[in-house]
């Protein structure tokens, strides 16, 4: 099984400024590597899929990049609204799917 | 926009099976478009894949799960369901449907979610 490990676990930032998000895989990941917001309360929502792609009406101020065990997930200018825990998850083969274990972004 | 509903007992006793429904609405069921699944979230902890399900029935589950899971699909009510047998304490957790579009590998559509707490 494909583990992800996300860091850091809580990031501080102010709105305005950049969030930069990591996740790596403890073995090479093909395409399908998926972002997801959650906000208390809620289930999470697709931010992002297939590495770099934007799900339908996310902002553009998300975007993600990568590739093999190292991901990135960056929100170039934080809203309010941003402050959330994103997850990272993959698809391995049988199907199988994981997620990291989330990083929490705070004010 | 398929919308999901999750239904089931809020408590579960250890060892007996914890039953979840997930009723879909905005398409049908039968839609080859669709793998119905399900992702749980313990108590302030991470997510995990559960497992999904096709309309012809043909299941894919967690491996670490797959001895105790059964899903299936009722089409005639546009619902699918999983059971969870010899439950612990460890099931306790939020259980959303989760559901993907047959080409890609993330979940699109998700359900507001349900508590099941396992306990005596």
């Amino acid at each position: 099984e494909i583990v992800l490990t996300q860091s850091p676990a809580t990031l501080s930032l102010s709105p305005g400024e950049r969030a930069t998000l990591s996740c790596r895989a403890s073995q090479s990941v093909n395409r399908y590597l998926a972002w997801y917001q959650q906000k208390p309360g809620q289930p999470p929502k697709v931010l992002i899929y297939e590495i770099f792609k934007r799900a339908a009406g996310v902002p553009a101020r998300f975007s993600g990049s990568g590739s093999g065990t190292d991901f990135t997930l960056t929100i170039s200018s934080l809203e309010p609204e941003d402050f959330a825990v994103y997850y990272c998850q993959q698809r391995g083969n049988e199907p199988s799917y994981t997620f990291g274990q989330g990083t929490k972004l705070e004010i | 926009q398929v919308q999901q509903q999750e239904s089931g007992p809020g408590l579960v006793e250890p060892s007996q099976t914890l039953s979840l429904t997930c009723t879909v609405s905005g398409d049908s069921i039968g839609n080859s478009a669709y793998y119905w699944g399900w992702v749980r979230q313990h108590p302030g902890r991470g997510l995990e894949w559960i497992g999904y399900i096709y309309y012809t029935g043909d299941a894919f589950y967690n491996p670490s799960l797959k001895s105790r899971l059964t899903m299936s699909v009722d089409m005639s009510k546009n619902q699918f369901s999983v059971k969870l047998s010899s439950a612990t304490v460890a099931d306790t957790a939020v259980y959303y449907c989760a559901t993907k579009l047959g080409t890609t590998a993330h979940f699109d559509y998700w359900g507001q979610g349900i508590l099941v707490s396992v306990s005596s």
